[in-house]
């Protein structure tokens, strides 16, 4: 356990829609990534959070967006959801050293 | 940029027999080496890490991995795997700043 928890843990959108995933970190962790694993892959880092801004981001368009909350709560918001959009998931937070904590990740099927 | 290899996609092993999963990184600054394992359907679990020092870096679940900066690797290796060690297997790196970067993964599939 890693004490990071993700909700929800299955979705299912169609394109077009607009979706939006919740991460809630350890108490104390200011800092949180959004990373999305597609199937059989990596994770791809897709935006960092640091003390309620983005400080952070990698490959991703616009319509990736994200909120981080004092209290140690994010969400991470995805427009125009397109098929390629499916995957897991996953938020990690930290206290701002080198270790991740993982949540378990959200499934998101795009149809 | 930051870069990482894992150079195998699968490694089928025998229960109780040694594994060696295998990372190239690519960096032009200094890095942070991480082992991250996946179980079916859950997040990501750090194995180990290297930071700086000792390059032989010990984790959980008996495994171990050395890095070697001229070779540009970070290895993982198991002397005698179970067959709860099947899982997906990640090699990440990280500067230090927002960013880590993960390879492909390994899929460990422990036969008995």
């Amino acid at each position: 356990e890693t004490g990071v928890t993700q909700s929800p843990t299955h979705l299912i959108k169609t394109r077009g829609q607009q979706v939006t995933l919740r991460c809630s970190s350890q108490s104390g962790h200011n800092t949180v990534s959004w990373y999305q694993q597609a199937l059989g892959q990596g994770p791809q880092f897709i935006f960092q959070y640091y003390r309620e801004e983005e400080n952070g981001r990698g490959n991703f368009p616009p319509r990736f967006s994200g909120l981080q909350f004092p209290n140690y709560s994010s969400e991470l918001n995805v427009n125009a959801l397109e098929l390629d959009d499916s995957a897991l998931y996953l938020c990690a937070s930290r206290t701002g050293g080198d270790e991740q904590y993982f949540g378990p990740g959200t499934r998101l099927t795009v149809t | 940029a930051q870069s990482v290899t894992q150079l195998d996609s699968q490694v089928p092993v025998f229960e109780e027999a040694p594994v060696e999963l295998r990372c190239n990184y690519s960096s032009s600054v200094s890095v942070y080496l991480f082992w991250y394992v996946q179980y079916p359907n859950q997040g990501l679990q750090l194995l180990l890490k290297y930071l700086s020092g000792s390059t032989l870096v010990k984790g959980i679940n008996g495994f171990e991995a050395e890095f070697n900066k001229s070779q540009t690797s970070f290895h993982l290796r198991k002397p005698s795997v179970h067959i709860s060690d099947t899982a997906e297997y990640f090699c990440a790196v990280d500067t230090g700043g927002f960013k880590t970067i993960f390879g492909a993964g390994t899929r460990l599939f422990v036969k008995a």
